[in-house]
């Protein structure tokens, strides 16, 4: 069964660092998602894609955050510089054009220390 | 903007039993889905439900079920002769059926699901 896959699965970092998260859709699926999830919270979405282009973007923290999908295939959020605030879980979800459902990944889990 | 509210932190249930889990949400659009996701611990998120607004029949898979009542935006879920492996956090979402927001999902807080045996 196809999956959305994610890498890595755990991250710690030092303040001030530099992080970046990937995420592989199931193929063939043009919306991709990315999602912050905040523990014990449920999850907010960061960006969204379709294809290669940005459609949503308005809560990502664009002065730390960025994201790109290059070849409208698999995707990088980057965070520079991390702060304490970012710990957190990210998650990448994608659905196929026309799909109602999300399908997500296992995600990352970011400790910032 | 869409609102989503689960008001039960925590919940638990003996198994074989049967449990609700509220949410209630606010929109001012008429047209748009409701989804309860099941998140175990450590793993990935997934659907266990979906409910289309425009549909009056209370969307059923398996032994989950919803009460869908758009008049009141209240969209609950039941699951019926309760397993260990329900045991999970759940969550409630919405998404708008167009719109500049469309594919978003605007999730609740969550509920904290304990299946004792």
């Amino acid at each position: 069964e196809a999956e959305v896959a994610q890498s890595p699965r755990y991250k710690i970092t030092e303040k001030s660092q530099a992080v970046a998260f990937w995420c592989d859709p199931i193929s063939g699926h043009a919306t991709l998602y990315w999602y912050r999830q905040i523990l014990g919270q449920g999850p907010e979405l960061l960006v969204q894609f379709q294809d290669e282009s940005v459609v949503d973007d308005s809560q990502l923290p664009k002065d730390r955050f960025s994201a790109e999908r290059l070849k409208g295939v698999d995707s990088t959020l980057k965070i520079q510089p991390a702060e304490l605030g970012d710990s957190a879980m990210y998650l990448c979800a994608s659905s196929p054009v026309g799909g109602i459902g999300q399908f997500f990944g296992p995600g990352t889990r970011l400790t910032v220390l | 903007a869409q609102t989503v509210t689960q008001s039960q932190p925590e919940m638990s249930v003996q198994e074989a039993e049967t449990v609700t889990l509220s949410c209630t949400y606010d929109t001012s659009e008429s047209d748009y889905y409701l989804f309860w996701y099941k998140q175990p611990p450590s793993r990935q998120m997934i659907l266990v439900i979906r409910q289309e607004a425009y549909k009056q029949q209370n969307a059923t898979e398996n032994r989950f079920s919803v009460n869908f009542q758009k008049a009141a935006k209240s969209f609950s879920l039941k699951i019926s002769d309760s397993q260990l492996g329900d045991a999970a956090m759940y969550f409630c979402a919405y998404r708008s059926r167009g719109g500049t927001s469309y594919g978003k999902l605007t999730f609740g807080q969550g509920t904290i699901l304990t299946v004792h045996p």
